[in-house]
């Protein structure tokens, strides 16, 4: 059974850093392009990012872009986010989940791992 | 930025009854699907596609739409379909969702 595990996340002060980690298993994970998701405590959903299978491409949403970074290690099926600068507005709770599809929609999701950024 | 607006942002309706969600695109989409989520869980895909129904899902789930208006129908509410519902399209290599319909049962 697909399964991920996000891992990582904290309180943490403004301005400073965090990683976030997301261990896949049960299935090919070289084969998929992989995003998070994240969601502020009682919010809805906003996508952050996606990398694509190979490493080779990623994209970001407007809110994070120059300040996280997505990347992967295919050889450990581990899906990463750096988070820098970190604001109060990125508390949240992020997912990772599986890109799948040409339409790019997100079959399977991790449950979480809370980011809080509070001084 | 393709912005989704859903309606209505709450409803409560009672087991059996037929329930229409509709999420409005700010321009027209090329993929679209729909997503469940219950209190403490993760999002679930239902609807791919715009009207294909995601595996598991029960067929009481359709989806319906293009271009820039889309619904969710429930034909038969049950119990457990509680949840919020969220849209979610794709253009380019930029994601959103919409804001989010709370389905309550009476």
């Amino acid at each position: 059974q697909v399964q991920l595990v996000e891992s990582g996340g904290g309180v943490v002060q403004p301005g400073r850093s965090l990683r976030l980690s997301c261990a896949a298993s049960a299935f090919t994970f070289i084969g998929y392009s992989m995003h998070w998701v994240r969601q502020a405590p009682g919010k809805g959903l906003e996508w952050v990012a996606i990398i694509s299978y190979d490493e080779v491409t990623t994209y970001y949403a407007d809110s994070v872009k120059g300040r996280f970074t997505i990347s992967r290690d295919n050889s450990r099926n581990t899906l990463y986010l750096q988070m820098n600068s970190l604001r109060a507005e990125d508390t949240a709770l992020y997912y990772c989940a599986r890109d799948w599809s040409s339409g790019g929609y997100f079959d399977y999701w991790g449950q979480g791992t809370l980011v809080t950024v509070s001084s | 930025e393709i912005v989704l607006t859903q309606s209505p942002a709450t409803l409560s309706l009672s087991p059996g009854e037929r329930v229409t969600l509709s999420c409005r695109a700010s321009q027209s989409v090329s993929y679209f699907a729909w997503y469940q989520q219950k209190p403490g869980q993760a999002p679930r895909l239902l609807i791919y596609d715009a009207s294909n129904r995601a595996t598991g899902i029960p067929a009481r789930f359709s989806g319906s739409g293009s271009g820039t208006d889309f619904t969710l129908t429930i034909s038969s509410l049950e119990p457990e379909d509680s949840a919020v519902y969220y849209c979610q399209q794709r253009t380019k290599w930029l994601w959103t969702f919409g804001q989010g319909t709370k389905v309550e049962i009476k």
